[in-house]
């Protein structure tokens, strides 16, 4: 099975942009690998911020987009509040004959 | 507005069983297909099972095959996940989540998760 890597965690300042990515073990992640992004804040279940690489939900902020970058999906957080601050997780699909998803280990951002 | 929610978790012993149920709302539930996701305590997500709107077609992760079963109640608007032969490692939070796509393994909409606990 395929392994995807994330930063284990990254720092951003309040109204600073950060990205953060999403790598894949058996090289570089397409549009094919509809790529999904998942903000988890503690105690709370997880929520679906990005789509097929770059859509958006309607409850996802405009200050969250996707994006393939270098190889590598990427979730990018323009004016960072401090109500961002979150575990956020990574989904690629994988060609084969039933769901074949992997979740990335997630990305523990603060906003400091 | 679409609501999940989980139920049926609990402590149970390893080798045991427990049957988790969703109960969904504000959407046509025979029209989507359904995952089943867990979170061991501390850990990140992991992908359980999917089943179809018609339960035509149904997939499991490698680690619950032969010990896990999906099913759904279209009339009830529910969705299952029985659990046999339970292990240690299967201690986790399972979320229910409708799928944006469909056969699975694109959650869109999450439950609040319920605890499963396997323990002497």
């Amino acid at each position: 099975q395929a392994v995807v890597t994330q930063e284990p965690s990254l720092t951003v300042s309040p109204g600073g942009t950060v990205t953060l990515t999403c790598g894949s073990s058996t090289g570089a992640v397409t549009s094919g690998h509809y790529p999904y992004w998942f903000q988890q804040k503690p105690g709370q279940a997880p929520r679906t911020l990005i789509y097929d690489t770059s859509n958006k939900h309607s409850w996802t902020p405009a200050r969250f987009s996707g994006s393939l970058l270098g190889g590598k999906a990427a979730l990018t957080l323009s004016g960072a509040q401090p109500e961002d601050e979150a575990e956020y997780y990574c989904l690629l699909s994988y060609s084969g004959a039933r769901p074949d998803v992997v979740f990335g280990g997630g990305t523990k951002l603060t906003v400091l | 507005e679409v609501q999940l929610v989980e139920s049926g978790g609990g402590l149970v012993k390893p080798g045991g069983s427990l049957r988790l149920s969703c109960a969904a709302s504000g959407f046509t539930f025979s029209s989507y297909s359904m995952n089943w996701v867990r979170q061991a305590p501390g850990k990140g997500l992991e992908w359980v099972s999917s089943i179809s709107s018609s339960s035509s077609y149904i997939y499991y992760a490698d680690s619950v095959k032969g010990r896990f079963t999906i099913s759904r109640d279209n009339a009830k608007n529910s969705l299952y996940l029985q659990m046999n032969s339970l292990r240690a490692e299967d201690t986790a939070v399972y979320y229910c989540a409708r799928d944006k796509g469909v056969s699975g393994g694109s959650p869109d909409y999450w439950g609040q998760g319920t605890l499963v606990t396997v323990s002497s």
